[in-house]
């Protein structure tokens, strides 16, 4: 099984300024089908990114993802307020599927 | 855009089977992977299994065997049944498309 560590566990950045989230995996994602999912609290996840570094449809330019290998990360280049929220990195490279614990990123 | 909507009981008694069924619309059923993953209060997720177009179903090895993933086309639903479930298994429960687009989640709680 894959295991996914996201780091920091919390982020505490104030609007406007830029966040870069991590994700490493146990071993080498060989397709790089790595996602990142944000989560408002009462709210279902929203897929943001896929394959490592393509956003969903509708997803703002601020977001962007990269990496390859086992070191993946998100960056949001300038927080709006709404982007406080949990963040969720998740493979689905190899089974069983997994997801990283999550990054709490809130409003410093 | 494909969209997904959970529906069951919301409380099921230890030892008996939970059963919920996500309707599809915005697109078929009959194409790639359709999972469902579950999320206890407060906690992150975890990942049950999936439905591929064949009929081939893989599950999470942590869920024992407990856990079956079905598919009727001619409605466009998805099925999930997990067997013997206890207070460990509340949790909200999402059913996730191809497209990795999320249902709105349906809460199952787990008591007597």
């Amino acid at each position: 099984e894959i295991v996914l560590t996201q780091s920091p566990g919390t982020l505490s950045l104030s609007p406007g300024e830029r966040a870069t989230l991590s994700c490493r995996a146990s071993q080498s994602l060989s397709r790089s089908y790595l996602a990142w999912h944000q989560q408002k609290p009462g709210q279902a996840p929203r897929l943001l990114i896929y394959g490592a570094s393509s956003r969903a449809p509708g997803i703002p330019d601020t977001f962007s993802g990269s990496g390859s290998g086992t070191d993946f990360t998100l960056t949001i280049s300038r927080l709006e307020p709404e982007d406080f929220a949990v963040y969720y990195c998740h493979q689905y490279d190899s089974l069983p599927i997994t997801f990283g614990q999550g990054t709490r990123l809130e409003i410093k | 855009q494909v969209q997904l909507q959970e529906s069951g009981p919301g409380l099921v008694k230890p030892s008996e089977t939970l059963s919920l069924t996500c309707t599809v619309s915005g697109g078929s059923i009959g194409n790639h992977y359709w999972s469902w993953i579950r999320q206890p209060p407060g906690k992150g997720l975890e990942w049950i299994g999936y439905f591929f177009d064949s009929g081939r179903t893989d599950y999470n090895p942590s869920l024992k065997s407990r856990a079956a993933i079905s598919a009727d086309t001619s409605k466009n639903q998805l099925s999930l049944k997990l067997h013997f479930v206890t207070a460990a298994d509340t949790a909200i429960y999402y059913c996730i498309s191809p497209s990795l687009t999320w249902g709105q989640g349906m809460l199952v709680t787990v008591s007597s």
